[in-house]
């Protein structure tokens, strides 16, 4: 069975730090990889996603980047994080095209 | 217009009760449809999927699809104190190819004893 592993379960960092989350999925291949954001009593925001390596869309400007240097391998990056970007950061595969989308345990991110 | 709307609630119902959670949407050429539940403080999960219109049964869930009217709903029968959380629905449009999913904000459930 397909499993995903998503780490640090939370993190707190100071602003202007660098970020490094990362995403892994286990049982199958060539996932579609996603990475949300959900704010303190919010919806999910979409971020990026990813159809294949090397291959990413991003849905929100901001100063955020994502890498998938492996087929089931997915990384969140930040040059230097800003006090908005605390929340609760979720990865998400699916096996393709309109299937659904399966969440890892998530991060939550406090920037202090 | 929001793209997938949800009333927030809370919805209360009593334990043993049907909860009766509602969701549309506005992109008219949506082909899939999703429940996901979320405790406090934990991912969604995903309970229920649905791609045609009428009902689709899974236990207690059942969900239906009028896509003319570009309505989604989730029923929960003999609702539980387990049963409380939030209950987004989520619906993949057109736009990005079928990869990507439109949340609604969420119905937070409270089942009552």
């Amino acid at each position: 069975s397909q499993t995903i592993h998503q780490w640090p379960a939370t993190l707190v960092q100071p602003v202007g730090s660098p970020l490094s989350l990362e995403c892994t999925v286990e049982g199958t291949s060539n996932p579609n990889l996603y990475w949300y954001r959900q704010a303190a009593g919010r919806g999910l925001q979409l971020l990026f996603y990813s159809v294949g390596i090397g291959q990413i869309s991003s849905e929100v400007p901001q100063n955020l980047s994502a890498s998938r240097p492996q087929d089931r391998q997915f990384i969140l990056s930040s040059k230097k994080l800003l006090l908005s970007d605390s929340g609760f950061y979720l990865c998400a595969w699916s096996e393709g095209n309109n299937q659904p989308q399966h969440f890892g345990d998530g991060t939550r991110l406090s920037i202090l | 217009q929001k793209e997938v709307e949800q009333n927030s609630g809370p919805l209360s119902v009593p334990e043993g009760a049907i909860a009766s959670l509602n969701c549309t949407y506005s992109d008219r050429g949506s082909q899939s449809f999703f429940w996901y539940r979320q405790y406090s403080g934990k991912s969604p999960e995903l309970i229920m999927s649905i791609y045609s219109n009428g009902d689709k049964e899974d236990g207690r869930f059942t969900a239906q699809l009028n896509k003319a009217s570009q309505y989604v709903s989730l029923l929960i029968r003999d609702s539980q104190p387990s049963d409380s959380a939030t209950y987004l629905c989520a619906v993949m449009g057109l736009t990005g190819g079928g990869n990507k999913l439109t949340f609604g904000t969420g119905t937070q459930l409270k089942v009552e004893l």
